[in-house]
């Protein structure tokens, strides 16, 4: 079983519509959950950055972390076609044993939105 | 306030030769993370470095992997004796002494 896993999908949506973004983990150590959006042929860019359970909002990005379910979520409001890319969710256990803050990443949803 | 800076942005070498990768951190980052990019594959951790030292080298291969960061200049990953399996995106991404990490715009390596 993967420590992170993450729905590949394609997702398509039209533009507009409120889009989720999911992954679920088994290590209940994490702590520091990301969201990285990647463009086809470029690096990750950071989205969102959080910390234990709740909410955080960032424009049109809300990322929720609910750690009794080890389940977090990103939601995108009236999407656009440059949303179009692959998202990544990443954590990380700041106390484990090598306590280095190595990222671990779900394998990353591709999300089409339609003009 | 220039990102993480990586070069080359492509590398096309023949099995056998060595492939040297480098990496800039942000300004003001101490440390620096390589991660590879498998195709259809999520990022998978392969060193943690900070200025001459090896913190985490958890995910490199065993053998002919290895990556340093010295005093001045950037941080290098060097793959020796390539195989075609050694084919994939290679980012390196940086941080502060936080968890935020910035990634570079990663070096694609092809082996022929």
């Amino acid at each position: 079983q993967k420590e992170v896993e993450q729905d590949p999908g394609p997702l398509s949506v039209p533009e507009g519509a409120i889009v989720s973004l999911n992954c679920t983990y088994s290590n209940s150590a994490f702590q520091y959950f990301m969201w990285y959006r990647q463009y086809s042929r470029k690096g990750p860019e950071l989205l969102m950055y959080t910390y234990s359970s709740g909410n955080k909002e960032d424009g049109r990005f809300t990322a929720q972390v609910d750690k009794s379910s080890k389940y977090i979520s990103l939601f995108i409001r009236d999407s656009q076609p440059s949303d179009s890319a692959t998202y990544l969710c990443a954590m990380t256990d700041p106390h484990g044993s090598s306590n280095t803050g190595k990222l671990i990443f779900g394998q990353g949803t591709t999300l089409q939105v339609k003009p | 306030n220039a990102g993480v800076m990586q070069n080359p942005r492509h590398l096309v070498r023949r099995r056998g030769q060595e492939a040297r990768l480098r990496c800039s951190p942000m300004k003001g980052h101490s440390h620096v993370y390589w991660y590879r990019q498998l195709p259809e594959e999520g990022l998978k951790f392969m060193v943690y470095l900070q200025k001459e030292n090896i913190i985490d080298e958890s995910g490199m291969p065993k053998e002919r992997f290895s990556a340093e960061f010295p005093k001045e200049g950037p941080s290098i990953l060097r793959i020796q004796q390539v195989v075609r399996g050694d084919s994939a995106a290679y980012f390196c991404a940086s941080s502060r002494r936080d968890n935020e990490q910035f990634f570079g715009p990663g070096t694609r390596l092809t082996v022929l």
